[in-house]
């Protein structure tokens, strides 16, 4: 069966550090990925998503970068973090669209 | 494009009620359509999902969502709601096509009370 896993599952960050959140599937190949950031209040918001190695898309300008480096692998970076980047991070990855996504468990990330 | 209108963003209930939460959505195109629920700190769960064929569908936990394409909705439906229904849900669509995003709702925060 497929599985997904996120991490870290929690993250205090001084703003101006670096940011690396990995996430990885299991038990499939060729699936696309997405980041999405989840605000208080806002819902969900598409940050980046990826239908192949080493191909990305950006959904909005900001201070975060994404790579796919392998085909199950998933990274969401920042060189700098910025008080506005804090929130709750969802990685999910789905075959075709008709099948959903599944998401992994979520990294709250808070920059202090 | 696709986009999706959660009509309510919070829904108090008593215990044992039903409920039903709204939402509506606006496509081009033909769409699947999908629930999801999300507890607290935690990721988002597929309860059901629209894809084709009989317009009524259910889920897990016992909800169940119908699908008009006329009014173009795709209200979620509880008989009875328990305290561990609290959570957020989201409603959803896409595109029918190999590599169509999901567009989400703002969500509803659904708060069962004893």
């Amino acid at each position: 069966s497929q599985t997904i896993h996120q991490w870290p599952a929690t993250l205090v960050q001084p703003v101006g550090s670096p940011l690396s959140l990995e996430c990885t599937v299991e038990g499939t190949s060729n699936p696309n990925l997405y980041w999405y950031r989840q605000a208080a209040g806002r819902g969900l918001q598409l940050l980046f998503y990826s239908v192949g190695i080493g191909q990305i898309s950006s959904e909005v300008p900001q201070n975060l970068s994404a790579s796919r480096p392998q085909d199950r692998q998933f990274i969401l970076s920042s060189k700098k973090l910025l008080l506005s980047d804090s929130g709750f991070y969802l990685c999910a990855w789905t075959r075709r669209a008709n099948y959903g996504y599944t998401f992994g468990s979520g990294t709250r990330l808070t920059v202090v | 494009a696709q986009s999706v209108t959660q009509l309510d963003s919070q829904v108090p209930v008593f215990e044992e009620a039903p409920v039903e939460l709204r939402c509506n959505y606006s496509s081009s195109v033909s769409v699947y359509l999908f629930w999801y629920v999300q507890y607290p700190n935690q990721g988002l769960q597929l309860l059901l999902k629209y894809l084709s064929g009989s317009t009524l569908v259910k889920g897990i936990n016992g909800f169940e969502a119908e699908f008009n394409k006329s009014q173009t909705s795709f209200h979620l439906r509880k008989p009875s709601v328990h305290i561990s229904d609290t959570a957020e849900y989201f409603c959803a669509v896409s595109g029918q096509g190999g590599s169509e995003k999901l567009v989400f709702g703002k969500g509803t925060k659904l708060t069962v009370n004893p």
